[in-house]
């Protein structure tokens, strides 16, 4: 059974830097899937962040490219994600998620989330 | 607004059977194959059906998806209070290079 595990700051101030960090284990993280991240803001629906593939892919949601940045460290089973130039509209809980890639990607694992706030 | 379409809340009583929509276009649902997820308040989502029509281990045969031209169900036979929650479609869209997801149905048991 895959598990993630997220972790990092709960509280980010505004025009800062959001970073997490997500443990990946009982699962070879350089197997054929694609890591990445999902958020939901408060009383909202999912929003798909972006992925990085075992493929070499690496698929970022447009709306957030430009301030946005995601790596797998293979070495310690770990997935990071930047999103630099916060707001309040970043507020929201973030999943560390497992997808397989191309056109019939389904998210099979989630971690549990964590909720990152933006406020000064 | 989501890309896809989803009705924002859908009423059943137990033992009914249910079925939630999404609607979508060529560039996604038309392209793509269709994945549900279950969302229970305050919970991670969780696969419900993945590629238009399977089940992950796990998953009882009362749910089953199923995909027509821009369009997915997700059908729920013998509801229970249990099945109280958030339901989301999700696929794949070629022209924005991104995964997209439904805006999320409330299925209420009463």
């Amino acid at each position: 059974q895959v598990q993630l595990q997220e972790s990092g700051p709960g509280l980010v101030k505004p025009s800062e830097t959001l970073s997490l960090t997500c443990g990946v284990s009982a699962h070879s993280i350089t197997s054929g899937y694609c890591w990445g991240w999902i958020r939901q803001s408060p009383g909202k629906g999912l929003e798909w962040i972006g992925s990085v593939c075992h493929s070499g892919l690496i698929y970022y949601n447009p709306p957030l490219q430009s301030r946005l940045f995601i790596s797998v460290d293979t070495s310690k089973s770990q997935v990071s994600l930047n999103l630099n130039s916060v707001t309040a509209a970043d507020t929201a809980v973030y999943y560390c998620a497992r997808t397989s890639e191309g056109s019939g990607s389904y998210t099979d694992y989630w971690g549990q989330g964590t909720l990152v706030t933006v406020s000064s | 607004q989501s890309v896809l379409t989803q009705p924002p809340s859908v009423f059943a009583a137990p033992g009914q059977r249910v079925t939630l929509s999404c609607s979508g276009s060529g560039s996604n649902i038309g392209g793509s194959s269709v994945s549900w997820y279950q969302q229970v308040p305050g919970t991670a989502p969780k696969l419900l059906i993945y590629q238009n029509n399977k089940r992950p281990s796990g998953i009882p045969d009362r749910f089953s998806g199923s995909k027509s031209g821009m369009s997915a169900t997700l059908g729920i036979t013998g509801l229970q209070t249990g099945d109280e929650a958030d339901y989301y479609c999700g696929t794949w869209d070629g022209s924005l290079r991104a995964v997209v997801f439904g805006g999320g149905t409330k299925l209420t048991v009463l």
